[in-house]
């Protein structure tokens, strides 16, 4: 069965603190993307890539990076976080020039207290 | 741009109770539209897919209908079913290959 794992499934972290969330996939395929899931606003595309260390800027990119040194995990970081950005956050992967089939994990939750 | 507008939840029926959730778009191009769900406590899954105008996408009795004409995709179950109980949303995919944008999702609760 297809699998994307995301690490913590519940964090807790003070404001300024740098926060990584891991994600990775056994499928593999070469898409991976970022959403954060907010009550009333959906799922926003916070960063995605295509390939081993490329990396593009979704919607919201701002106060995030990204990493993907290997095709499998694709790394989510907050540099100084702050309480705004307390969200779900879920990591999702697709096959190539698929026709959109995103395989989800379950989600972080991230609370910046 | 690219956009997708779903019906605001939450939605609450009774077991078997006819269902319809909206949803319309705006793309430039040839979108192909999705249909993802969400159970509690779980990551989005693919409930169903359509790719070109007049597809019917269909799935656990779930049915939507690509609809160019009115830019439309609702979602419609003849019978909901407690495990229906989740979130439901509305996607688009455009012309960025692989990239997907979302409605905010519709909650859906059925109740026994």
């Amino acid at each position: 069965d297809v699998k994307v794992t995301q690490s913590s499934r519940y964090l807790v972290k003070r404001t300024g603190e740098k926060v990584f969330l891991e994600c990775v996939q056994d499928m593999d395929h070469e898409n991976m993307f970022w959403y954060r899931q907010d009550p009333g606003l959906g799922l926003r595309l916070i960063y995605f890539s295509y390939d081993v260390k490329m990396k593009e800027k979704g919607d919201i990119p701002e106060g995030y990076s990204v990493s993907r040194e290997k095709k499998e995990r694709f790394s989510l970081i907050l540099e100084s976080a702050s309480t705004n950005q307390t969200s779900m956050y879920l990591c999702a992967s697709s096959q190539g020039q698929g026709w959109g089939k995103l395989f989800f994990g379950s989600g972080t939750q991230l609370s910046v207290l | 741009g690219n956009s997708v507008t779903q019906m605001e939840g939450p939605v609450t029926l009774s077991e078997e109770a006819f269902l319809t959730i909206n949803c319309t778009y705006t793309a430039t191009g040839y979108p192909s539209l999705f249909w993802y769900v969400q159970y509690p406590g779980e990551g989005l899954q693919l409930l169903l897919k359509a790719t070109k105008a007049d597809d019917k996408g269909s799935n656990k009795g779930f049915e939507a209908t690509y609809r160019k004409e009115t830019t439309s995709f609702h979602l419609e179950k003849g019978s909901v079913q407690v495990s229906d109980s989740a979130v439901y949303f509305c996607a688009l995919r455009g012309s960025t290959l692989g990239r997907l944008y979302f409605g905010r999702g519709t909650q859906l609760t059925v109740w026994p």
